[in-house]
């Protein structure tokens, strides 16, 4: 079975400072997608960044950018120039397949964003 | 274009009694899926539903069943609540097919039903 591991609970940046948040899975499949999805005090998941294993280039999403790392397993999120908006929980997720949206989404414990003024 | 609809929002139940949670999924979406998240944990994939069947299945017991209606809309029912049971319950909608057949990766959450169970 596949798992998700963010190994920082917490984390806290200066606003306009970059931070980085960590993300490990393990899986056998050569095929996949991870996601980063940010969850804000409104409970709702909003997707940040994807990332499909098949494509060696790092996806980038204006302020937000991902580190892939494919044989180390590991697919980290950084965030520049800080936001008071970013605040939030912040998950990493694991979908298989090569399907749409028939495969279930593995999610992390998520950590916790604090953006201080 | 309307996102996803949760209702109710909060939800507060006793020990042993039987609750049920609606789900309408995103415009040009025909599947849902349903999450629990635990406070301070991140979703557990409960099940899916497409085609009004049950498709695929998390570690959950059977108190946990639903329901897909002819409209994609969902319903989540919980039998023999426990006070375990107390969580953020999440609907995500998606679009079955294949990628690059007109099927995006993208999973659109609601806002979640809030279930404290006492």
């Amino acid at each position: 079975a596949q798992t998700v591991t963010q190994s920082q609970p917490e984390m806290s940046v200066q606003e306009a400072e970059t931070v980085t948040l960590s993300c490990t899975y393990d899986t056998s499949e050569s095929d996949y997608y991870l996601f980063w999805y940010k969850q804000p005090p409104s409970r709702q998941m909003i997707l940040v960044i994807r990332q499909e294993a098949y494509k060696q280039q790092n996806a980038t999403e204006n302020r937000f950018s991902v580190n892939f790392q494919k044989a180390a397993k590991s697919f980290s999120l950084k965030i520049s120039d800080s936001q008071l908006g970013d605040a939030a929980m912040y998950f990493c997720a694991y979908r298989g397949g090569t399907q749409g949206g028939s495969e279930k989404l593995v999610f992390g414990k998520g950590t916790k964003l604090t953006v201080n003024p | 274009d309307a996102g996803v609809t949760q209702s109710p929002t909060h939800l507060i139940k006793t020990r042993g009694q039987q609750v049920t949670l609606r789900c309408s999924p995103k415009s040009g979406h025909d599947t849902v899926s349903w999450y629990q998240q635990a406070l301070g944990q991140g979703p557990q994939f409960i099940f899916q539903y497409y085609e009004e069947e049950e498709r695929q299945r998390g570690n959950f017991p059977d108190r946990f069943s639903g329901h897909q209606f002819p409209n994609y809309s969902s319903e989540l029912n919980v039998n023999a609540l426990l006070l375990g049971d107390s969580a953020l319950y999440l609907c995500a909608s998606s679009f079955y097919g294949v990628v690059g057949q007109g099927a995006d990766y993208g999973y659109t959450f609601g806002s979640g039903t809030r279930l404290t169970v006492v």
